[in-house]
């Protein structure tokens, strides 16, 4: 089916390591989003690209970042993982910004970082 | 930036019961979305809305795009187990990182059979 396709979908890092979580979509959309989920929260967005090979700060950046591999693929680097990026990252992807048909999410990755 | 207040935070119903639950802004939108989230799962566009005082349905599901432009409005009629999950409301812009959906921190909703 088509969609966004999130890995892994569960890792457990001790504080310090690095990680990169992968994202891919296969409905030729322009625009692709990180998001976090963290309980009574809701989803902030940390980081976004609007097109291929560019990539913006969202609301959380901090100790993050991104890479727009292609149009299909765009992935988020914690470099040094701390505790409190804990949390349910959700990759998201629309047509173009301000696209009337919503955001296509991924199923997630669930993060610990011990 | 723009921010949503989403409310209630929870909602614990029998099953058979209406919802209603709402999101507000203090700036106005072009756009309002409503997505659900099951457990593990992300969230699913319900319904969107594209105009002020519009009222669409997806079935036991309505939602109406306020006509101030600075809120929303979501009811599930007769709720059965399967409505159980995550309800986030969404407002959107046009142009640049106005496009990008603003969400509210959502409204968790548990049925009880």
């Amino acid at each position: 089916n088509a969609g966004v396709t999130q890995t892994p979908k569960f890792q457990v890092l001790k504080t310090g390591q690095s990680m990169t979580l992968q994202c891919a979509q296969d409905m030729n959309h322009n625009s692709m989003y990180w998001y976090r989920q963290d309980p009574g929260m809701g989803l902030r967005l940390i980081y976004y690209s609007a097109s291929e090979g560019t990539t913006d700060k969202g609301e959380v950046p901090n100790g993050y970042n991104v890479s727009r591999l292609n149009k299909r693929e765009f992935s988020l680097r914690l470099e040094s993982a701390a505790p409190s990026q804990t949390s349910v990252y959700f990759c998201a992807s629309s047509a173009g910004q301000g696209s009337l048909r919503g955001y296509t999410f991924g199923s997630g990755t669930r993060l610990t970082v011990v | 930036g723009q921010q949503l207040n989403q409310s209630p935070q929870s909602m614990f119903i029998q099953e058979g019961e209406d919802v209603s639950m709402n999101c507000t802004s203090s700036s106005i939108f072009n756009t309002w979305l409503w997505y659900k989230q099951e457990p593990g799962e992300g969230p699913v566009l319900l319904i969107a809305l594209y105009k002020a005082g519009e009222l669409t349905s997806n079935g036991r599901l309505t939602a109406q795009f306020g006509i101030t432009r600075k809120d929303s409005f979501l009811n599930i009629s007769a709720s059965i187990p399967s409505d159980v999950g995550i309800y986030f409301c969404a407002g959107q812009n046009y142009g640049g990182s106005q496009g990008n959906l603003i969400f509210g921190k959502g409204t968790k909703l548990s049925v009880k059979p």
